[in-house]
């Protein structure tokens, strides 16, 4: 079936480390994937996202890079900020008999400490 | 802003009794998604609309039922409610259709609290 994995939280750093949020998806087909960012209190919003093999999807800071060969898309950040804290989804999305089919992984709390 | 409206953003109910949850999506999106986010639960798809036709089915429980109206706007309604059900509830929206990546635009999302 379709699914995703994602690094297990919370995860805390401090202000200005790299960040790294391990990403693998198994699915029946060529999905395109994404990252969510859910801020507190708030709902869920895109981040970024790349549609095939090799894209490198970028926004805010943070980068993650569709690898078909390692069925993975890990969200990286250089210098974190306290601003950063919030959680994070992974996801992919299909075309299944007609239909968009959006599959997401479980969300990764971070937090930033200053 | 998303574009996507919900209302009412908190609600506080005893067990028992039904509720109905309103979502409006961004003008121009055909398809509707609703997702349930407990703490403990991450976040559960529930079901998916398509121009007012029920597209997917995920975790709803048969307490609960959904619909997509002519305008594209969408209602869920949840019934016989239990201290289980308290939850944020989001409501999604895409363009839908097969030319599309599938990205959804979320609402904040309604706070349900069943006492």
């Amino acid at each position: 079936g379709n699914s995703v994995t994602q690094m297990e939280g919370p995860v805390t750093l401090s202000e200005e480390a790299f960040l790294t949020i391990n990403c693998t998806y198994t699915a029946t087909g060529y999905p395109s994937l994404f990252w969510y960012v859910q801020y507190p209190g708030e709902g869920l919003q895109l981040l970024l996202k790349a549609t095939k093999a090799d894209d490198k999807g970028s926004n805010k800071g943070f980068e993650a890079t569709y690898r078909k060969e390692t069925t993975s898309f890990h969200l990286e950040k250089g210098s974190v900020q306290v601003s950063d804290s919030a959680v994070y989804f992974c996801a992919l999305s299909l075309l299944i008999q007609g239909a968009q089919k959006l599959v997401f992984g479980q969300g990764t709390r971070l937090t930033i400490n200053p | 802003d998303s574009g996507v409206t919900q209302t009412p953003k908190h609600l506080i109910t005893a067990t028992g009794q039904r509720v109905t949850l309103r979502c409006s999506p961004r003008s121009g999106d055909l398809s509707v998604y609703w997702y349930q986010q407990s703490l403990d639960q991450g976040l559960q798809f529930l079901i998916q609309y398509y121009n007012g036709e029920e597209r997917a089915k995920g975790n709803i429980l048969e307490r609960f039922s959904a619909q997509q109206f002519p305008d594209l706007h969408s209602e869920l309604n949840l019934s016989s409610l239990e201290l289980g059900d308290s939850a944020l509830y989001f409501c999604a929206s895409s363009v839908g259709h097969s030319g599309s990546t599938g990205e959804l635009f979320f609402g904040e999302g309604s706070r349900l609290t069943v006492l």
